[in-house]
């Protein structure tokens, strides 16, 4: 159980356009998603807290207009590149909150590359 | 936001030579600490959640401690295997608080 999917699992685009990814708890409903981001040898930084109907909590230095998070349903969170620069290509992952102490369970990641 | 630090950053055992690595983390307000492993191109996993000072969680071949009072946690894996290969994560919290990752552990068990 507590299988969390995300796709795609790697994009490239051009400069300027827009890269929607998606995370889904296939197995349980999660009222919290998470989305990181992974810069090369480096840790997990949150981006930000994602709330089922309701806007998400972006953390210090994380551009809320660059970077749209939408969670329309328990099982599904989408985080939208907006006008994508090459400065944002990196490892983006999504995790989904269920069960007590706050445990996570990670979708297997999206590698973007912005050309 | 919390300080996490993990050490090593990165270790290479030989086949059933048993390993451990450590978190820090400030030890004031502590809430709950979790360990994840991370394969290469799969997702996180999530091994254990410890909650109280002095807490040992066991799981086949792993192990691990907490002390909250002095703020860190042993993860201890007993006669390493290959598939053991994977980076160790753990992620301390506070109260009303996002959990925040360490930079991870790199483990790579050498057959």
């Amino acid at each position: 159980g507590a299988v969390v999917s995300q796709h795609p699992s790697r994009v490239i685009c051009k400069s300027g356009t827009s890269v929607k990814i998606e995370c889904r708890s296939l197995d349980f409903q999660a009222t919290t998603m998470f989305w990181y981001r992974q810069f090369p040898k480096q840790s997990l930084m949150l981006m930000a807290t994602s709330n089922e109907g309701s806007k998400a909590t972006y953390e210090q230095g994380v551009e809320k207009d660059k970077f749209l998070i939408n969670h329309a349903s328990l099982t599904l969170s989408t985080l939208t590149v907006t006008s994508a620069h090459p400065e944002d290509s990196s490892f983006y992952i999504c995790s989904a909150r269920s069960g007590g102490f706050d445990t996570q369970y990670f979708g297997p990641g999206t590698r973007l590359t912005v050309l | 936001i919390l300080n996490v630090e993990q050490s090593p950053q990165s270790l290479h055992v030989q086949e059933g030579d048993s390993t451990n690595f450590t978190c820090s983390f400030p030890s004031s307000n502590f809430y709950a600490l979790h360990w994840y492993r991370w394969e290469t191109a799969k997702s996180p996993e999530a091994l254990f959640v410890m909650t109280l000072n002095g807490d040992e969680k066991k799981k086949g071949r792993i192990s691990a401690t907490l002390n909250t009072k002095e703020g860190y946690s042993y993860l201890y894996i007993k006669g390493s295997q290959p598939e053991d290969s994977a980076t160790y994560l753990c992620a301390p919290g506070n109260y009303g608080q996002n959990f925040v990752f360490g930079p991870g552990t790199r483990l790579s068990v050498l057959p």
